[in-house]
C-alpha cells in the first residue's frame, strides 16, 4: 500500500509569511502526528491528531497549529514565520487505536521548509 | 518531563566489530522505548521496540529501568548497518502516548 505523502516536497517563504504543509497518511489510518527536525534541536513533537481531534500537542507556540479532516488527511500551518522556522517537518501515520502506540509510526519523506 | 539522551553523536566501527548504540532516558512512570534508524536517502523507520523482545537486523535493545537505559547491541556489525539512530520515548496509556521523544541520534559508521 502506499506510504505517507507529504506535501510540498520542498518550499521557500520569507518572514512574516505563513505556510501550509499537508500529509496523506497510510490507507486506513486514523493518527497522524507531525515532527519539526532541525540540526540543532532534533526531531522535536508538534502535535498529533486522532479522527479529527487534537489528541497530544508538543512546546511550540500557536503560531504552529494543525488539523484533520474526516479522510484522515492533515495539514499544519505556520504562520508569521521566523527563521528559525526553517526545518524538515516530517508527518507519520499509525492506526492510533488503543491507549499507546502499539505498533510503527510511518513517516513521510517530509516537507523542507526554508525561511528567508 | 521526559528526555532521551544518545551520548554519542557519531559512532565508527570495523566491519565484523560489535556495536553498541547507547540511549538513557528520564521518565517518571513506565515508558516504551523505541529505536528509530534511517537509512541513506530512507525515510525513518522503526528498527525495534522494546515491547516485543525482538531481535531486527541481529540488533537487540534491552530495556535497563534501574540504569534508565535503553542501549542498542549488535554482535558483528556489517556495513549496512552504517546509519542514523534515534532512541524514542513514549509515555504510558494516557496523555502523551502517541506522542514520541526523540534522541538527537548516533551516526554510526561501519569502516570495510
Amino acid at each position: 500500500k502506499a506510504g505517507v505523502t507529504q506535501t510540498p516536497r520542498y518550499l521557500i517563504k520569507t518572514r512574516g509569511q505563513q505556510v501550509t504543509l499537508s500529509c496523506s497518511p497510510i490507507s486506513g489510518h486514523r493518527s497522524v502526528s507531525w515532527y519539526q527536525q532541525t540540526p540543532g534541536q532534533g526531531l522535536q513533537f508538534l502535535f498529533e491528531y486522532f479522527s479529527e481531534t487534537q489528541r497530544n500537542k508538543g512546546n511550540f507556540p500557536g503560531r504552529f497549529s494543525g488539523r484533520q479532516f474526516s479522510n484522515s488527511r492533515s495539514e499544519m500551518n505556520v504562520s508569521t514565520l521566523e527563521l528559525g522556522d526553517s526545518a524538515l517537518y516530517l508527518c507519520a501515520s499509525n492506526h492510533g487505536l488503543g491507549p499507546t502506540i502499539t505498533g510503527e509510526l510511518f513517516f513521510g519523506e517530509g516537507s523542507r521548509l526554508t525561511v528567508l | 518531563a521526559q528526555r532521551v539522551t544518545q551520548p554519542e553523536k557519531l559512532l565508527s566501527v570495523f566491519k565484523g566489530a560489535p556495536v553498541e548504540l547507547k540511549c538513557n532516558y528520564s521518565y517518571s512512570g513506565s515508558p516504551e522505548l523505541f529505536w528509530y534508524v534511517q537509512y541513506s536517502r530512507q525515510r525513518l523507520q522503526l528498527l525495534l521496540r522494546h515491547i516485543s523482545r525482538e531481535s531486527i537486523k541481529g540488533f537487540t535493545a534491552d530495556l535497563n529501568k534501574g540504569e534508565t537505559s535503553f542501549h542498542l547491541k549488535k554482535p558483528f556489525a556489517q556495513e549496512e548497518d552504517s546509519a542514523m539512530y534515534y532512541c524514542a520515548l513514549s509515555g504510558g496509556p494516557g496523555a502523551g502516548s502517541y506522542q514520541l521523544t526523540f534522541g538527537k541520534g548516533t551516526k554510526l559508521s561501519v569502516i570495510p
